[in-house]
């Protein structure tokens, strides 16, 4: 199956830096979603973005899907942003579920 | 909107009983889909379900494990003969459109002593 790779593992910052967190992958994707796991275990879909570039507030993404990887910005960190951030794909054009990476543990501190 | 509603959040089986897991999906979405999420691990696909069709269960274990999503009423996620490995935190997501962008519930921290 495809293997999903995200870097750092994990990433302390102080509150204000910017950060990006890179997810590499194996195969073709139709489907790429990055979450954010806060710390109490909420799961929240910040992008659904198989191609192309997305931004929402402070927080923005990029697939380069020819390439086989993803980019999640993150400006301005607040400690709000700190949790698990996970990138997911899928190949089969939803007729499957998605595979995850291991995540990027991203702690904000004040 | 409610969102994906799951519960109970917390449910705790001896060994050998039967734990029922349910999920009501966004209002306005068909497509359900049931996640595992062990210890110190990410999130692992279990299956796919629309309205009374599993899509697709590869990520399900052949045993002890099924799912349904009936035409009235939540998803429902069944493990019976619960063993310890069992212990997770299960989540239900539900999309508009098949395998577009996740709404994720709350989950389902099951505990098995």
């Amino acid at each position: 199956g495809i293997q999903v790779e995200q870097s750092p593992p994990d990433l302390i910052l102080q509150e204000g830096a910017n950060s990006t967190l890179r997810c590499n992958f194996s195969d073709s994707v139709n489907n790429l979603q990055w979450f954010h796991q806060n710390p109490w275990g909420q799961l929240i879909n910040l992008f659904y973005i198989p191609s192309g570039t997305k931004q929402n507030g402070r927080l923005s993404a990029t697939t380069v899907a020819t390439e086989r990887y993803s980019l999640l910005y993150i400006s301005s960190s607040q400690t709000t942003d700190s949790g698990v951030y996970f990138c997911a794909v899928g190949e089969g054009g939803g007729a499957d579920g998605l595979t995850f990476g291991k995540g990027t543990h991203l702690i904000i501190q004040p | 909107n409610a969102g994906v509603m799951q519960n109970p959040r917390h449910l705790v089986r001896r060994r050998g009983q039967e734990a029922r897991l349910r999920c009501s999906p966004m209002k306005g979405h068909s497509h359900v889909y049931w996640y595992r999420q062990l210890p110190e691990e990410g999130l692992k696909f279990m299956v796919y379900l629309q309205k009374e069709n599993i899509i697709d269960e590869s990520g399900m274990p052949k045993e002890r494990f099924s799912a349904e999503f009936p035409k009235e009423g939540p998803s429902i996620l069944r493990i019976q003969q619960v063993v310890r490995g069992d212990s997770a935190a299960y989540f239900c997501a539900s999309s508009n459109q098949p395998g577009e962008g996740y709404t994720f519930g709350s989950g389902t921290r099951l505990t098995v002593v």
